[in-house]
């Protein structure tokens, strides 16, 4: 059964630095994995999506990356702003069974980046 | 842009009603899902559709049914809430084809079972 663990739980850093959010996964038979920010009291909105056969995936300051093998994936925020601040879900995608490409999801990580 | 919308954002209603929560979605996607998330958990998926009269069960087992009739339209239903219902409930759609699809999510309900 498919697990995913995020680390650390929550993290704070001053504007302006980089910083890493990591991912891990029991299963890798996975269709893809996936980066989600959700804000206080919201839904949440698609960061960036790697599919199995990928490396890594980048949309502005954001780059995440995918490493079936150790079964991990990490989130790399470049110049970090106060605006970063938000809980990040990683959620990898089934590939088996009747579940087929739903997702598990890890806690999250609470970021907080203070001015 | 995703254009999900659930309703009501909150619900605070007394044990034994029971109560439908909406979800809505105007992207024409074939693919809807349930999910509930307690504070600082995960989500865990409660149900999921492929289409129109598809529906099935989640990984966490749920008291609710839910029901797809038209494809836009994906309600959620408590028969009869109970307190340990309490969590909010979040609702989310994705392209079929291949699994390959970036799920998109509604803002959520937050129900309160007094």
């Amino acid at each position: 059964k498919q697990e995913v663990t995020q680390i650390p739980a929550a993290l704070s850093v001053p504007e302006g630095e980089n910083l890493v959010l990591n991912c891990s996964f029991t299963d890798s038979a996975i269709y893809n994995l996936q980066w989600f920010r959700q804000d206080p009291g919201k839904g949440l909105t698609s960061l960036l999506l790697i599919q199995s056969s990928q490396r890594e995936q980048t949309s502005g300051r954001l780059n995440a990356s995918l490493d079936k093998s150790s079964g991990r994936s990490t989130l790399y925020i470049a110049a970090s702003q106060p605006g970063d601040s938000a809980t990040y879900l990683c959620a990898a995608s089934s590939l088996g069974g009747g579940s087929q490409g739903n997702l598990i999801f890890g806690k999250g990580t609470k970021l907080s980046v203070k001015p | 842009e995703a254009d999900i919308y659930q309703t009501p954002r909150y619900l605070v209603i007394g044990t034994g009603k029971k109560i439908t929560l909406e979800c809505s979605q105007t992207m024409g996607h074939d693919k809807m899902y349930w999910y509930q998330q307690d504070p600082g958990m995960e989500l865990h998926l409660i149900h999921y559709s492929y289409g129109v009269n598809s529906t099935e069960k989640g990984d966490l087992s749920s008291e609710s049914t839910v029901s797809r009739i038209r494809t836009e339209h994906f309600p959620l239903t408590l028969e009869s809430a109970r307190p340990s219902h309490t969590s909010q409930y979040l609702c989310a759609s994705s392209e079929s084809g291949t699994s390959n699809q970036p799920q998109h999510f509604g803002d959520g309900t937050r129900l309160s079972i007094l």
